[in-house]
Formats: C-alpha cells, structure tokens, sequence
C-alpha cells in the first residue's frame, strides 16, 4: 500500500488549524492507520492510531479521522512546539508504509 | 521507565555485515512485538523489519530480498537485526520500536533514539 501525504510543506502561524491529508493506494485494513511526529535530530513520536485513537499522553488539539483510503490529522490550535514533520502509517498490511511525510512550518 | 536503548551501528564497507542491539526495559518484554525502522539522511521512515511478541511471526520490508534477519532473545530483553550484503543505499539510523500490542498489526508505540548504520568503502 502506498501512501500520499499533501501538502509536502504548510506554512502555517501559531494559534492556525493544520489539516494533513494521508490517501492510500487501496483501503487500508481495519483502519490500521497511525500518526506520527517527528522533530529534528529526535525520534518519531505516536500521536494518533486506529485513524482516531489518541496516544497517552497526547493533548487534544491533536485529532484523526478517516476511514478507507483517505486520512486526516488536525490541529486545532498550532503551538510552538507543533512545528515539525509529520507522518501517516498503515500497519493493517505488511510490509507497514509510511507516507513521505508533511513539514509544518512557522509562517 | 520504558527505555529502549540501541547499538550495534557503525562504519562498514559495501558487501559487509552488522548486527543491530535493542536492549529493552521498563515492560514485559514479550509481551510486544517489536520492529525495526530506518531513515536515510534528509529521507523519510522506512519499516525494514518486525517481529511477534513470542517470535513467532517474522515480517519484512519487500526491498530487502532476505538480506536481513530481524529476532530477539526474550530472556535478555534483547531484539536484533542482522545486516548481510550491505549497500550505499542502507545508511541510515536504524530506530527500534515497540509496539502497542503483542502483534505486528499494531502501531510503534514507542522509539529509541537510534543507531547509524554507514555504508561506504
């Protein structure tokens, strides 16, 4: 299954809504889909699985919705430290893909 | 507290081997299954490899054509990845994770913080 992440890059200020967009290549099993965030020089971080389901510890700006082919993540209110690179993965199928991934950036 | 803690990485010529070290602690070891992600300079995140909880159930990456072997010794809390054939192409950080659950149908809850792996003569 391959997975498509758009935009590449959102410019966006603190306080906006982000909304990322994930579409696979065929229905993903189960609604196996997670979220991740990604700062530089540190390791991925979970912040949504089963498409909706938010991880421990996540606040709840953070959401995921979606089913089938096409995922969202929003957040509703940007904060500073929101600004990163996030991934989609399916993890119904193996192998488990990840989309290219979407930068969030400060406008 | 649930630390996951890599080594093994290193600088190796093309054609030769490593083997990766997860040291786990702070969980039921066995009670997860574990995988293997990489991610080149300036690149994405690539599953390579992941394995059951009980070591059951071996999964891996289509691009890596049985070069490399992913298992784990429970009674160490120890996962590994054996690299053989190794090419430009696998420089990257090899990053651990544990899952969420017993099975690979699961998402990776949790990452260390990763092992560069270098590939170059």
């Amino acid at each position: 299954i391959v997975l498509t992440q758009s935009p590449g890059t959102l410019s966006l200020s603190p306080g906006e809504r982000a909304t990322l967009s994930c579409r696979a290549s065929q229905s993903v099993s189960g609604s196996y889909l997670a979220w991740y965030q990604q700062k530089p020089g540190q390791a991925p971080r979970l912040l949504i699985y089963d498409a909706s389901s938010r991880a421990t510890g996540i606040p709840d700006r953070f959401s995921g919705s979606g089913s089938g082919t096409d995922f969202t993540l929003t957040i509703s209110r940007l904060e500073p430290e929101d600004f990163a690179v996030y991934y989609c993965q399916q993890y119904g199928s193996s192998p488990g893909t990840f989309g290219q991934g979407t930068k969030v950036e400060i406008k | 507290e649930v630390q996951l803690l890599e080594s093994g990485g290193g600088l190796v010529q093309p054609g030769g081997s490593l083997r990766l070290s997860c040291a786990a602690s702070g969980f039921t070891f066995i009670n997860y299954a574990m995988s293997w992600v990489r991610q080149a300079p300036g690149k994405g995140l690539e599953w390579v490899s992941g394995i059951s909880g009980g070591a059951g159930s071996t999964f891996y990456a289509d691009s890596l054509k049985g070069r490399f072997t992913i298992s784990r010794d429970n009674s160490k809390n120890t996962l590994y990845l054996r690299m053989n054939s190794l090419r430009a192409e696998d420089t990257a950080i090899y990053y651990c994770a544990k899952h969420l659950g017993y099975g690979v149908i699961t998402p990776q809850e949790l990452w260390g913080q990763g092992t560069l792996v270098t590939v170059s003569s």
